[in-house]
């Protein structure tokens, strides 16, 4: 069975740092990988997606993220946060046995900003 | 073009009490899903559609319902509500082809469920 293991509950930085989120799939075959991020009281929102080629993806708001096959890994990155990039972010894995309506996601990195 | 709606924002149940949680989309996507989020847990899948008239069961379907009528809605029914069922529930929806350029799956913006 497909999995996703974000081992970051919660990660401070200060604004202008750089951050980096850590997220760790299994599954069988090549999967479909997904960043999602969810404000407080809000739903989520797609910040960048890899299906194939090209193994360094970017994203939405700055963000870019890179598979890893070797370590089954999609970590998400951007190089210079901002106050407004606080919120829980949420890395998915979808993939070629099943659709898009049945994303397996890990339980979330919640990510506070500092001054 | 709303995107996915959800009805309503908020409820409170009390136990072993039926409701049905609304969502809709105006996208004409073929597939409908239904997920929970409960702290620490992330995101849990209960049940999804793939077309008008076929739904299939997720992860943790245990004490919900669904029915696929028509492609652009997708009720999730609670027939004895519990307190395990408290939670944040979101529905989403897509097109069915995930690897496509412009293609992602869309969410509500939630309910709120509290179970008393």
């Amino acid at each position: 069975a497909q999995s996703v293991t974000q081992p970051d509950i919660h990660i401070t930085v200060s604004e202008g740092a750089s951050l980096e989120l850590r997220c760790n799939y299994s599954y069988g075959a090549t999967p479909y990988l997904f960043w999602y991020v969810q404000s407080p009281g809000q739903g989520l929102q797609l910040l960048l997606k890899y299906f194939s080629g090209d193994t360094l993806v970017q994203g939405i708001k700055g963000f870019e993220a890179e598979f890893k096959r070797s370590q089954s890994s999609f970590n998400l990155r951007k190089p210079s946060v901002h106050w407004s990039d606080a919120a829980e972010y949420f890395c998915a894995v979808g993939g070629t046995n099943f659709g898009n309506e049945k994303l397996t996601f890990g339980t979330g990195t919640r990510l506070t900003i500092i001054p | 073009n709303a995107g996915v709606t959800q009805t309503p924002k908020f409820q409170v149940l009390k136990t072993g009490q039926s409701m049905t949680l609304q969502c809709a989309q105006d996208m004409n996507h073929e597939y409908m899903s239904w997920y929970r989020q409960d702290p620490g847990m992330g995101l849990r899948l209960i049940h999804y559609s793939v077309g008008a008239g076929i739904t299939d069961q997720g992860e943790v379907p245990n004490g919900y319902n669904v029915s696929r009528s028509t492609t652009e809605d997708f009720p999730l029914r609670l027939l004895s509500a519990a307190p395990s069922q408290t939670s944040v529930y979101f529905c989403a929806s897509s097109s069915a082809r995930l690897d496509l350029e412009n293609n992602e799956q869309f969410f509500g913006p939630g309910t709120r469920l509290t179970v008393l």
